[in-house]
């Protein structure tokens, strides 16, 4: 599985913007770019994934850079509900036998500031 | 939609016993997953399970077993269990096992084994 690098941890005031940036240098063309997030406590939760394009859904968005070797998770206005370790997950579109198991690192640990 | 459900939500056993831990997938969903979470080793895959196939696995111990009925409800199995096994044992079902697919996560299974 291709690499991610995320910083262990950042602060962000609550009700203010959030980027949470990704790094994947190795990144091959048949990867897609996930995002998922832990809030303590609870399972993960799936946010948002892409493959080239920015996206957008009801819970963030995903900048996809240019050459794809990086991205960055969007909250656009963060709540205290939004503190939890957010992982940033390459999964391979095209897999030998279905459904390519999640790869976790060590995700970035969000802390919303009151 | 009811989402996925993990039994028991907590166990405790003892060293050389073994255990059977159920998930129920979301309706529908025919792929479920397994993950091990460690505070040291973090989020780690076990195996995953489509259509009664064991489709994919970690890189566990023979010890860890699974298996999954024609309903999609999933049951895994650790023998022997070892100090070591203690840890929350998270489900994840998926529509179909393709890695376009997002998970969705259980709220887990907390074993502790003494």
């Amino acid at each position: 599985d291709a690499k991610t690098t995320q910083p262990n941890s950042m602060e962000s005031n609550e009700e203010e913007p959030v980027h949470l940036p990704c790094n994947h240098s190795t990144i091959s063309g048949t990867d897609y770019i996930h995002w998922y997030r832990q809030l303590p406590s609870q399972g993960p939760e799936y946010v948002i994934h892409g493959l080239t394009s920015n996206v957008n859904n009801r819970m963030a968005s995903l900048a996809i850079a240019e050459d794809r070797k990086s991205s960055t998770l969007i909250l656009h206005r963060a709540t205290l509900r939004d503190a939890a370790v957010y992982y940033c997950i390459l999964r391979d579109l095209i897999s030998n036998f279905g459904n390519e198991k999640l790869t976790f690192g060590t995700g970035t640990r969000l802390t919303i500031i009151p | 939609k009811a989402g996925v459900t993990q039994t028991p939500r907590y166990l405790i056993k003892t060293r050389g016993q073994q255990v059977t831990l159920s998930c129920s997938p979301i309706s529908g969903h025919r792929s479920v997953s397994w993950y091990q979470q460690t505070p040291g080793q973090g989020l780690q895959f076990l195996f995953e399970y489509f259509s009664e196939t064991q489709r994919n696995k970690g890189n566990f111990p023979g010890r860890f077993s699974g298996r999954q009925f024609s309903n999609s409800r999933s049951e895994m199995n650790v023998s022997t269990l070892e100090l070591g096994d203690s840890a929350l044992y998270l489900c994840a079902s998926s529509l179909e096992s393709r890695s376009t697919y997002e998970q969705y996560f259980g709220p887990g299974t907390r074993l502790t084994v003494t």
